[in-house]
Order: C-alpha cells, then structure tokens, then sequence
C-alpha cells in the first residue's frame, strides 16, 4: 500500500509562472515532510521541509504547504525557471521510535518540465 | 557541505555474480542509507544502518545484505545478481544530532545485470 502518493507523473509549466506539485498521504504517523529535486544521472538534493506542527514553510522561491485534516502537502514554485526542470520527490517521516524513526518514505516522483 | 560518495557511476555484471556497491560520506553521519530507483516506483529503501555494524531491513531486502564495519563506509552486496536487480542504487546519509533531518545522497551508481 502507497503511504506517500503523487499522483501527477509530470506536470509543463511555462517559465515565470508558479508550479504547484501536490503529494498525498495515508500514515498518520508521519510528522515530517521533505520535497527532493532530482536531475538525471543525480542523486536526490534536498529542497525544503516541513513539520506537522506547521502549515507553511518558505524558502526563496520555494513554499511548502501542509494540510494535516486532509493529509496533503504542496510545492509552490515562484517564479519557475528552466532550472527548475527535474523529478520532485514528495517523502515522509514517522514518529516511530526506535529505528523505525529513521526511515523516510518516499512518493513515485512528479517530472516538471519549465518551458521557456 | 555534505559529501556522498558512491565508488561507480555505472556497473555491468552478470547474472550470478555476488556484486558489491560502496558508499563513503565524510560528515561522521552515524544513519546511511541505501535505495533503488526504478521508473514509476519512486525511490525504495533496501536497507539501512544507525550506527556501525547496527543494520535493518528496508521495504525490499530480498537478494540484498549489508555491511558496516567503519562509521563513513556502507556497502550493498548482492549475493547472486540477478536480472531484476537492474537499477539506479542511490546511497545516503544522515545526522542524528536531531530527529528531522534530511538525508544527503550520492550520485548513484547505474547498475545492469546481463
């Protein structure tokens, strides 16, 4: 069973304007949240997380929205750049304790691709 | 800033073979990571460590083991490679220091078993 789903595989944006990547998930446990970029032939770099005690967290041109009643959080990108085209990654994290606490539990990817 | 080290960019071994992936972070994390990357399934944890030569099971440890005998290097070996285990193999890394933190991957190593 898919805990942390995105549900849209790409997503075409033209440049300037805002991209929004959607991630759903199941597990109330999880209570952390963290968006990865990733380039082909890269590994995944971080970009911005969240807590489940906020609702919002910024930085730069990156906003992450969560809304814990509807289990689902966002990606706001503004303004997109041609730089921004990569495979985001939605992940998630449980506050298990013992080593359970340390896995993170990721979504299949959306592919935004910023057109000039 | 962190740094991730995966020893091969692309790999190509045959079917039987017992293969061996190496990772190396310079930031004395005491949590690594290892995953497999495949299109349309995202990204999903083989194993993991918290600490030297401590290990789990990730979500699909079957064909899989792990060492860590030293804190910076974690390994993946597959014990008899099998076609199924083509993949991109992404290792990462992590702080303890406080629970949220983010982990910091390698570039990954492209993996084809024929």
């Amino acid at each position: 069973d898919q805990q942390v789903k995105q549900n849209s595989p790409s997503l075409s944006v033209q440049e300037g304007r805002i991209s929004i990547l959607n991630c759903d998930y199941t597990n109330s446990m999880f209570d952390y949240f963290l968006w990865y970029k990733k380039y082909p032939a890269e590994g995944p770099t971080f970009l911005i997380s969240i807590s489940s005690i906020k609702d919002k967290n910024e930085d730069g041109r990156f906003t992450v929205f969560l809304n814990k009643s509807a289990k689902h959080l966002s990606l706001h990108i503004v303004p997109s750049q041609p730089g921004d085209s990569a495979v985001y990654f939605c992940a998630a994290s449980a506050a298990y304790s013992g080593a359970g606490s340390y896995q993170l539990t990721f979504g299949k990817g959306t592919k935004l691709s910023v057109i000039p | 800033d962190v740094k991730v080290t995966q020893s091969s960019r692309y790999l190509v071994k045959r079917t039987g073979e017992k293969v061996f992936l190496e990772c190396v972070q310079d930031m004395d994390h005491e949590n690594m990571f290892w995953y497999r990357q495949d299109p349309g399934l995202g990204l999903r944890l083989i194993y993991f460590s918290y600490d030297v030569k401590m290990k789990e099971k990730g979500d699909i440890p079957e064909g899989y083991s792990v060492s860590r005998e030293k804190k910076e290097r974690f390994s993946l070996i597959l014990e008899s490679a099998s076609t199924n285990q083509t993949s991109m193999y992404l290792c990462a890394s992590r702080d303890t220091g406080f629970r949220n933190q983010p982990q910091h991957f390698g570039d990954g190593t492209r993996l084809s078993i024929l």
